[in-house]
C-alpha cells in the first residue's frame, strides 16, 4: 500500500457543526502533516505529527484541532470555522530520518465548504 | 531562510512542444529539491526528486529535471507535451527535517491542442 487515503472528498458545514477530517497511510511512515490550500496558491503547512506527537504548530487557531490516535492515522477536528477557512485540506506522510527517499506522500484532500 | 520562485504564473504550450518549467530556489545548505503535480481538485503527486549525484533527474510521465547549483536552478522539462499534463506544477525544497519543506508559488499549465 502506498497511498494516503483523505476522506470525506468533499465536506460542506456550518460555522456551528463540528466535523472531522480522516488521514489514513499503512507505509509505516512516522511523520504525517496537514496543509491547508487556497485555490491557485500552494500548500501552506498547518501541523506536524513525528512519532504520534504533535511537533509543529504553524500557529493555527484554536477551531482546528489535530489528533494523532496511531502511526497510521490522523485525524483533524474542526469546530466553529469560518468561511475564509474553506480549502483544500491535504493530509501527507513521510519517514522521518531516510534521506535515500525523502519525500513526501499527499492524500487527494478533503475540499472544505464552510457556509 | 529557504525559498523558492517559480517565475512562470502561467504558461501555455501546443500539445506535441516541449516544456521547461522554471524554478530557482535559496536554501543555505545542500538542497533536496522536488517537483509536484496537482490536477485540478487533486492531491499532489511527486514527479522527481533530487537529492545528489548526476544533475539530471529522470521522472514519472517521461518529465525530467536538471540540477545547476550555480545557477540555484531545478528546471523541469519534458520534450512533447500531452493534452493531460495540463496542470499546477509545484517546485519544492527542503532540507534533512520536514519543518523546512517549502513549496514555490506553481505554475497553470495549458496545453492546446
Amino acid at each position: 500500500d502506498t497511498e494516503v487515503t483523505q476522506t470525506p472528498k468533499h465536506l460542506v458545514m456550518g460555522m456551528t457543526n463540528k466535523k472531522s477530517l480522516k488521514c489514513e497511510q499503512h507505509m509505516g511512515h512516522r511523520a504525517m502533516y496537514w496543509y491547508k490550500q487556497k485555490a491557485k496558491k500552494p500548500p501552506e503547512l498547518m501541523f506536524v505529527y513525528s512519532y504520534e506527537k504533535l511537533s509543529i504548530n504553524e500557529s493555527v487557531p484554536s477551531r482546528f484541532s489535530p489528533e494523532c490516535p496511531n502511526s497510521s492515522l490522523l485525524n483533524l477536528h474542526l469546530h466553529a470555522l469560518q468561511p475564509e477557512d474553506s480549502a483544500l485540506y491535504l493530509c501527507a506522510s513521510r519517514k522521518p530520518g531516510d534521506g535515500l527517499n525523502y519525500g513526501y506522500t499527499f492524500g487527494s484532500g478533503t475540499r472544505l465548504t464552510v457556509v | 531562510a529557504q525559498s523558492v520562485t517559480q517565475p512562470d504564473i502561467h504558461i501555455t504550450v501546443s500539445e506535441g512542444a516541449s516544456l521547461e518549467l522554471r524554478c530557482n530556489y535559496s536554501y543555505g545548505a545542500t538542497p533536496y529539491l522536488f517537483w509536484y503535480v496537482q490536477s485540478p481538485g487533486q492531491g499532489l503527486q511527486l514527479l522527481l526528486k533530487y537529492f545528489s549525484g548526476d544533475t539530471l533527474v529522470q521522472g514519472i510521465k517521461g518529465f525530467e529535471a536538471e540540477f545547476k547549483r550555480s545557477q540555484s536552478s531545478f528546471n523541469l522539462r519534458k520534450p512533447s507535451v500531452h493534452w493531460s499534463d495540463a496542470a499546477e506544477y509545484f517546485c519544492a525544497v527542503g532540507g534533512n527535517y520536514g519543518q523546512n519543506f517549502v513549496f514555490g508559488p506553481g505554475t497553470r499549465l495549458s496545453v492546446l491542442p
